[in-house]
């Protein structure tokens, strides 16, 4: 158990679906991220989150809908998504967005646009 | 923009033997550097975190030592095991275009340690 769980692990979703990603965190942390890896390419971030609060947001596409209702939960809502979309989502967390601190990653969702 | 470099890209060396993964990266005004491991189809697992005040970090099997001055990271493993088969990938925390912080990851080293 790494402290950071993702669900569902898998998810399988038409172009037309709305679906959501869910990520918790039970490890005291103020910040939470969402990253997208692709095959082949560096891990990108999505999205960060400090106290509840979004900072940034990657020029990320808008079928891409990011939540954080309290610091140790994170949703990403998918809706209309494209093949392309198809990737490992990770979440992570780290104490606070400074740079001095680590993060912790969850296992991932790995989802499958068809 | 920070630029992460892992070299080489894969490895592949026989069960016993101790090998060296490298990381550079273009700022050297880093704050820390992480090195993670990735199973397939899996999360990264958190290795070894390295602050910039730091020279080397261990865990077991594993040393790690950054180079602020020169850029570089190196991930040692002693006696490597089939179980180290993974990726590894080293990070650096710096802030993007807008204003914030993000890790930036190098494109990771694959090991494969034959039995």
């Amino acid at each position: 158990e790494t402290g950071v769980t993702q669900t569902p692990r898998h998810l399988v979703m038409g172009m037309t679906n709305k679906k959501s990603l869910k990520c918790e965190q039970h490890l005291g942390h103020n910040a939470m991220y969402w990253y997208k890896q692709s095959a082949k390419k560096p891990l990108e971030l999505m999205f960060v989150y400090s106290l509840e609060e979004r900072v940034e947001n990657n020029s990320v596409p808008s079928r891409f809908s990011p939540e954080c209702p309290n610091s140790s939960h994170l949703f990403l809502h998918l809706h209309t998504l494209q093949p392309e979309d198809s990737a490992l989502y990770l979440c992570a967390s780290s104490q606070g967005t400074e740079l001095i601190y680590g993060y912790t990653f969850g296992s991932g969702t790995r989802l499958t646009v068809v | 923009k920070q630029e992460v470099t892992q070299i080489p890209a894969a490895l592949s060396v026989p069960e016993g033997e101790n090998l060296v993964l490298n990381c550079s990266f273009t700022d050297s005004a880093i704050y820390n550097l992480q090195w993670f491991r990735q199973d397939p189809g899996k999360g990264l697992t958190s290795l070894l975190l390295i602050q910039s005040s730091q020279r080397e970090q261990t865990s077991g099997r594993l040393n790690a030592s950054l180079d602020k001055s020169s850029g570089r990271s190196t991930l040692y493993i002693a006696a490597s095991q089939p179980g180290d088969s993974a990726t590894y990938l080293c990070a650096v925390p710096g802030y993007s275009g807008a204003g914030s912080y993000q890790l930036t990851f190098g494109k990771g080293t694959k090991l494969s340690v034959i039995p």
